[in-house]
């Protein structure tokens, strides 16, 4: 069964720093590229992070630039996401999510699999 | 960036009914449209890439049609398991890569 499962969540002070990790299983990491979406309660899905499978590409959301760093590393079959500088608009559940290329139009990307989420409370 | 904006926000329908949730572009994304389920506490999961075609194991009775700025997830009879919000997103134009607002579909 392919399967992402985060881990790293916390409760963190503002101007404090957490590092989030989504394990893999059931495919191989090292083909896909991987993307970070945080979704805060009761609200919608933002995109934060994309890194391609070689991370020679990586990009982010302007919330985020400067302040985040996408990562992975295929010998441990884990994406990361080392966050710095946090505030509280940051609270949000973080989901690691598989992009997918849609073959019939050419077009990059959507995500075809989800991680349950890891909470992330950013409060003093 | 590519705003989406999904209507309505909330959709009460019976069971056994259709149920037609809307996601219209702020300007033309072709096909490049996908569709997400979000059951409470759970992952959203993949329904319709390219607009409209659907993703593996999901049921018959979700479609998806449109192109340019006009979407449309229909659920042709709607079943108590379906209940939860829908989401759209756009991989025409990124990064940033964007999605609704969500439609929340709850049952009559």
């Amino acid at each position: 069964e392919e399967k992402l499962v985060e881990s790293g969540g916390g409760l963190v002070q503002p101007g404090g720093s957490l590092r989030l990790a989504c394990r893999v299983s059931g495919f191989g990491l090292s083909s896909y590229s991987m993307s970070w979406v945080r979704q805060v309660t009761g609200k919608g899905l933002e995109w934060l992070a994309y890194i391609s499978s070689s991370s020679a590409t990586i990009y982010y959301a302007d919330s985020v630039r400067g302040r985040f760093t996408i990562s992975r590393d295929h010998a441990k079959d884990s994406l990361f996401l080392q966050m710095n500088s946090l505030r509280a608009e940051d609270t949000a559940v973080y989901h690691c999510a598989r992009c997918q290329y849609d073959v019939d139009s050419g077009s990059y990307y959507f995500f075809d699999l989800w991680g349950q989420g890891t909470l992330v409370s950013v409060s003093s | 960036e590519t705003v989406l904006t999904q209507s309505p926000a909330t959709l009460s329908v019976s069971p056994g009914e259709r149920a037609t949730l809307s996601c219209r572009a702020g300007h033309s994304i072709s096909t490049n449209l996908a569709w997400y389920q979000q059951k409470p506490g759970q992952a959203p999961r993949l329904l319709i890439h390219g607009a409209s075609t659907r993703a593996t194991g999901i049921p018959a009775r979700f479609s998806g049609s449109g192109s340019g700025t006009e979407f449309t997830l229909t659920i042709s009879s709607l079943q108590s398991e379906d209940i939860g919000v829908y989401y759209c997103q756009q991989y025409n134009d990124w990064p940033p890569w964007t999605f609704g607002q969500g439609t929340k579909v709850e049952i009559k």
